[in-house]
């Protein structure tokens, strides 16, 4: 039983380029989540999706971050037009109803 | 809005001490609290999870509290060996969110043979 599945694991990219993160849930979840770790600080919150439903995206930035997660396919992070402040650590997080959560193991985002 | 502390931010023992990391919340209302481990670049692993009406909760070496009344939890590690070393983080789900983990910013251990 596979967990949580986050690729890539790193990614790099330039200032202005797009930043496309994916992220399966565990087999049987409809839940997702996910979380950026900034350097030196803890995860937080930003967007809690349920199939074709965004439910709560109060911890994402308003402009430049969308996410979804559609019917058929992985959960999508995208970050638009990078700066180098959005340089983290973003974790996805799963599970079969709204609690608890099983976590993958991150994309490193990294910003020339 | 919930806060969550971790004291200390960074802890070093020698091999085979017993230890107390701990963890401080704001708000009382929570669902549960949650205790994880975090290895260098590497993703969560769950280590504890204590819902709101218990007290505690075991797994082998390891031993987590949970008193609501003054916001605090405690993780307690026996015999401390290196393979211990890494960022343990705790995490506060609050009753009204119901989703949304808040989390301390980890304390790193260190366990030196």
């Amino acid at each position: 039983n596979a967990g949580v599945m986050q690729n890539p694991r790193h990614l790099v990219r330039r200032r202005g380029q797009e930043a496309r993160l994916r992220c399966s849930p565990m087999k049987g979840h409809s839940h997702v989540y996910w979380y950026r770790q900034l350097p030196e600080e803890g995860l937080k919150f930003m967007v809690y999706l349920q199939k074709e439903n965004i439910i709560d995206e109060s911890g994402m930035p308003k402009e430049r971050f969308s996410a979804e997660f559609p019917k058929e396919g992985p959960s999508i992070l995208r970050i638009q037009q990078v700066v180098r402040g959005d340089s983290a650590a973003y974790f996805c997080a799963s599970s079969p109803d709204s609690k608890p959560q099983h976590f993958g193991d991150g994309t490193r985002l990294s910003i020339l | 809005k919930q806060e969550v502390t971790q004291i200390p931010a960074a802890l070093s023992v020698p091999e085979g001490e017993n230890l107390v990391l701990n963890c401080s919340f704001t708000d009382s209302a929570i669902y549960n609290l949650q205790w994880f481990r975090q290895d260098p670049g590497k993703g969560l692993t769950s280590l504890l999870l204590i819902q709101s009406s218990q007290r505690e909760q075991t797994s082998g070496r390891l031993n987590a509290s949970l008193d609501k009344s003054s916001g605090r939890s405690t993780l307690y590690i026996a015999a401390s060996q290196p393979g211990d070393s890494a960022t343990y983080l705790c995490a506060a789900l609050n009753s009204n969110s119901g989703y949304a983990l808040n989390f301390g910013k980890g304390t790193s251990l260190l366990v030196t043979p």
